[in-house]
Protein backbone atom coordinates (compact mmCIF):
# COMPACT_ATOMS: atom_id res chain seq x y z
CA UNK A 1 0.00 0.00 0.00
CA UNK A 2 0.86 3.82 -1.02
CA UNK A 3 1.74 5.36 2.23
CA UNK A 4 3.50 8.63 3.04
CA UNK A 5 4.40 8.98 6.89
CA UNK A 6 5.60 11.84 8.81
CA UNK A 7 7.34 12.34 12.22
CA UNK A 8 6.88 13.56 14.41
CA UNK A 9 3.30 15.11 14.62
CA UNK A 10 4.20 18.15 16.27
CA UNK A 11 7.15 20.48 17.37
CA UNK A 12 7.66 23.44 19.36
CA UNK A 13 11.31 25.02 19.07
CA UNK A 14 12.62 28.38 20.04
CA UNK A 15 13.52 30.72 17.79
CA UNK A 16 16.80 30.58 16.06
CA UNK A 17 17.05 27.07 16.68
CA UNK A 18 17.42 24.13 14.42
CA UNK A 19 15.32 21.53 13.57
CA UNK A 20 14.66 18.03 11.52
CA UNK A 21 11.10 16.74 10.09
CA UNK A 22 11.26 13.23 8.91
CA UNK A 23 9.29 11.30 5.85
CA UNK A 24 9.27 7.82 5.57
CA UNK A 25 7.10 6.27 2.45
CA UNK A 26 6.47 3.29 0.89
CA UNK A 27 5.33 4.87 -2.76
CA UNK A 28 6.23 2.55 -5.77
CA UNK A 29 7.50 2.83 -8.67
CA UNK A 30 9.11 6.09 -7.10
CA UNK A 31 8.78 9.72 -9.37
CA UNK A 32 9.67 12.63 -6.78
CA UNK A 33 9.10 13.85 -3.72
CA UNK A 34 8.35 17.59 -2.54
CA UNK A 35 8.27 18.88 0.82
CA UNK A 36 4.94 22.01 1.15
CA UNK A 37 5.14 24.84 3.87
CA UNK A 38 1.19 25.09 4.44
CA UNK A 39 0.55 28.21 6.69
CA UNK A 40 -2.77 27.27 8.71
CA UNK A 41 -5.95 27.47 6.41
CA UNK A 42 -3.46 28.55 3.12
CA UNK A 43 -2.65 26.52 0.20
CA UNK A 44 0.52 24.43 0.40
CA UNK A 45 3.42 25.85 -0.72
CA UNK A 46 6.24 24.14 -2.17
CA UNK A 47 9.91 24.38 -0.57
CA UNK A 48 11.75 21.37 -2.59
CA UNK A 49 11.29 19.21 -5.60
CA UNK A 50 13.83 16.17 -5.48
CA UNK A 51 13.84 13.03 -7.84
CA UNK A 52 15.48 9.79 -8.12
CA UNK A 53 18.86 11.02 -8.67
CA UNK A 54 19.31 13.78 -6.18
CA UNK A 55 19.79 13.36 -2.03
CA UNK A 56 19.82 16.74 -1.58
CA UNK A 57 17.79 19.97 -2.11
CA UNK A 58 18.44 23.39 -0.36
CA UNK A 59 16.16 26.56 -0.70
CA UNK A 60 17.14 29.16 1.69
CA UNK A 61 16.91 28.48 5.02
CA UNK A 62 15.45 25.08 3.96
CA UNK A 63 17.51 21.40 3.31
CA UNK A 64 15.79 18.77 1.92
CA UNK A 65 17.64 14.98 2.21
CA UNK A 66 15.93 11.29 -0.30
CA UNK A 67 17.80 8.50 0.76
CA UNK A 68 15.77 6.27 -2.23
CA UNK A 69 17.42 2.93 -0.98
CA UNK A 70 15.56 3.19 2.70
CA UNK A 71 13.06 5.82 1.22
CA UNK A 72 13.42 8.12 3.76
CA UNK A 73 13.30 11.56 3.61
CA UNK A 74 14.47 15.04 5.95
CA UNK A 75 13.40 18.31 5.57
CA UNK A 76 16.37 20.51 7.72
CA UNK A 77 15.24 24.24 9.13
CA UNK A 78 18.40 26.26 10.18
CA UNK A 79 17.77 29.43 12.41
CA UNK A 80 14.60 29.19 12.76
CA UNK A 81 12.10 32.23 12.52
CA UNK A 82 8.21 33.26 14.01
CA UNK A 83 7.66 32.72 10.39
CA UNK A 84 8.57 28.82 10.31
CA UNK A 85 5.78 27.90 12.17
CA UNK A 86 3.24 26.34 9.92
CA UNK A 87 2.70 22.47 8.79
CA UNK A 88 5.17 21.05 6.88
CA UNK A 89 3.67 18.43 4.37
CA UNK A 90 5.45 15.18 2.42
CA UNK A 91 4.50 14.45 -0.54
CA UNK A 92 5.61 11.80 -2.91
CA UNK A 93 4.59 10.54 -6.46
CA UNK A 94 4.25 7.34 -8.49
CA UNK A 95 5.84 6.70 -11.58
CA UNK A 96 2.53 4.75 -12.91
CA UNK A 97 1.89 6.84 -15.99
CA UNK A 98 -1.08 8.37 -14.41
CA UNK A 99 -1.90 10.27 -11.46
CA UNK A 100 -0.66 8.82 -8.31
CA UNK A 101 0.60 11.61 -5.95
CA UNK A 102 0.65 10.78 -1.82
CA UNK A 103 0.53 13.29 0.71
CA UNK A 104 1.79 12.95 4.28
CA UNK A 105 -0.56 14.29 7.22
CA UNK A 106 2.04 16.66 8.24
CA UNK A 107 4.34 18.08 10.98
CA UNK A 108 2.95 21.04 12.65
CA UNK A 109 5.91 23.36 13.86
CA UNK A 110 5.30 26.00 16.30
CA UNK A 111 8.32 28.27 16.58
CA UNK A 112 8.30 30.45 20.15
CA UNK A 113 10.36 33.78 20.74
CA UNK B 1 0.68 37.04 -13.55
CA UNK B 2 -2.30 35.84 -11.35
CA UNK B 3 -2.14 32.64 -9.54
CA UNK B 4 -4.59 29.82 -8.70
CA UNK B 5 -7.58 31.62 -7.78
CA UNK B 6 -10.61 30.14 -5.20
CA UNK B 7 -13.75 31.33 -4.46
CA UNK B 8 -15.61 31.97 -1.86
CA UNK B 9 -12.66 32.26 0.61
CA UNK B 10 -15.34 30.84 3.69
CA UNK B 11 -19.05 28.97 3.46
CA UNK B 12 -21.42 27.61 5.71
CA UNK B 13 -23.50 25.32 4.86
CA UNK B 14 -26.80 23.42 6.62
CA UNK B 15 -26.25 19.44 6.42
CA UNK B 16 -28.24 18.12 3.37
CA UNK B 17 -27.61 21.27 1.47
CA UNK B 18 -25.56 21.39 -1.81
CA UNK B 19 -22.05 23.61 -1.89
CA UNK B 20 -20.14 25.11 -5.47
CA UNK B 21 -16.93 26.24 -4.92
CA UNK B 22 -15.07 27.66 -7.60
CA UNK B 23 -11.31 27.71 -9.02
CA UNK B 24 -9.61 29.64 -11.38
CA UNK B 25 -5.97 27.71 -12.51
CA UNK B 26 -2.80 29.60 -13.03
CA UNK B 27 -2.36 31.62 -16.33
CA UNK B 28 -0.89 29.56 -18.81
CA UNK B 29 -2.52 26.21 -17.12
CA UNK B 30 -5.44 23.27 -18.13
CA UNK B 31 -5.50 21.02 -15.82
CA UNK B 32 -6.91 21.34 -12.49
CA UNK B 33 -6.68 19.28 -9.66
CA UNK B 34 -9.03 19.13 -6.44
CA UNK B 35 -8.25 17.99 -2.71
CA UNK B 36 -9.84 17.99 0.60
CA UNK B 37 -8.04 18.74 3.89
CA UNK B 38 -9.59 17.83 7.17
CA UNK B 39 -7.87 19.58 10.12
CA UNK B 40 -4.92 18.09 11.12
CA UNK B 41 -4.85 15.78 7.80
CA UNK B 42 -2.68 16.28 5.01
CA UNK B 43 -4.78 16.64 1.28
CA UNK B 44 -6.67 13.68 0.02
CA UNK B 45 -7.45 13.84 -3.47
CA UNK B 46 -10.78 14.14 -5.33
CA UNK B 47 -10.18 14.49 -8.83
CA UNK B 48 -8.68 15.71 -11.84
CA UNK B 49 -9.66 17.42 -14.97
CA UNK B 50 -8.39 18.31 -18.30
CA UNK B 51 -10.31 18.96 -21.17
CA UNK B 52 -13.44 19.76 -19.98
CA UNK B 53 -13.48 15.52 -18.61
CA UNK B 54 -13.03 14.37 -15.81
CA UNK B 55 -9.38 12.59 -16.25
CA UNK B 56 -8.54 10.72 -12.39
CA UNK B 57 -10.62 10.40 -9.23
CA UNK B 58 -9.73 9.84 -6.02
CA UNK B 59 -11.78 7.64 -3.12
CA UNK B 60 -14.30 9.76 -2.79
CA UNK B 61 -18.39 9.14 -3.58
CA UNK B 62 -20.56 10.05 -5.99
CA UNK B 63 -21.77 13.40 -4.38
CA UNK B 64 -18.49 14.85 -5.15
CA UNK B 65 -18.90 15.67 -8.98
CA UNK B 66 -17.14 18.49 -10.67
CA UNK B 67 -16.49 20.15 -13.89
CA UNK B 68 -14.16 22.09 -15.99
CA UNK B 69 -14.89 24.91 -18.56
CA UNK B 70 -13.53 25.71 -21.89
CA UNK B 71 -11.34 28.26 -20.12
CA UNK B 72 -9.94 25.85 -17.81
CA UNK B 73 -11.68 27.10 -14.92
CA UNK B 74 -13.55 24.44 -12.88
CA UNK B 75 -16.04 23.80 -10.31
CA UNK B 76 -16.52 21.37 -7.30
CA UNK B 77 -19.80 20.34 -6.35
CA UNK B 78 -20.86 18.73 -3.10
CA UNK B 79 -24.53 17.30 -2.92
CA UNK B 80 -26.46 16.05 0.46
CA UNK B 81 -23.69 17.75 2.75
CA UNK B 82 -22.47 15.94 6.15
CA UNK B 83 -21.22 16.85 8.86
CA UNK B 84 -17.59 14.80 7.40
CA UNK B 85 -17.34 17.31 4.83
CA UNK B 86 -16.73 20.57 6.66
CA UNK B 87 -12.60 20.92 5.42
CA UNK B 88 -10.58 22.85 3.31
CA UNK B 89 -10.76 22.57 -0.04
CA UNK B 90 -8.04 22.93 -2.15
CA UNK B 91 -7.36 23.31 -6.09
CA UNK B 92 -4.00 22.72 -7.55
CA UNK B 93 -3.16 23.92 -11.41
CA UNK B 94 -1.01 22.47 -13.53
CA UNK B 95 0.00 22.16 -17.32
CA UNK B 96 -0.55 19.24 -18.86
CA UNK B 97 2.36 17.16 -20.32
CA UNK B 98 4.79 18.41 -17.85
CA UNK B 99 5.75 16.78 -14.04
CA UNK B 100 2.83 16.43 -11.71
CA UNK B 101 5.28 18.44 -9.52
CA UNK B 102 4.75 21.66 -11.60
CA UNK B 103 1.72 22.34 -9.80
CA UNK B 104 0.37 25.20 -7.60
CA UNK B 105 -2.23 25.24 -4.96
CA UNK B 106 -4.73 28.22 -4.43
CA UNK B 107 -5.09 29.57 -1.05
CA UNK B 108 -8.13 27.29 -0.35
CA UNK B 109 -12.22 27.61 0.27
CA UNK B 110 -13.33 26.38 4.13
CA UNK B 111 -15.98 24.87 4.33
CA UNK B 112 -18.23 24.22 7.06
CA UNK B 113 -21.23 22.43 7.46
CA UNK B 114 -23.32 22.56 10.68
Amino acid sequence: KNQVEQSPQSLIILEGKNCTLQCNYTVSPFSNLRWYKQDTGRGPVSLTIMTFSENTKSNGRYTATLDADTKQSSLHITASQLSDSASYICVVSANTGGFKTIFGAGTRLFVKA
Amino acid sequence: DAGVTQSPTHLIKTRGQQVTLRCSPKSGHDTVSWYQQALGQGPQFIFQYYEEEERQRGNFPDRFSGHQFPNYSSELNVNALLLGDSALYLCASSLRGLADYEQYFGPGTRLTVT
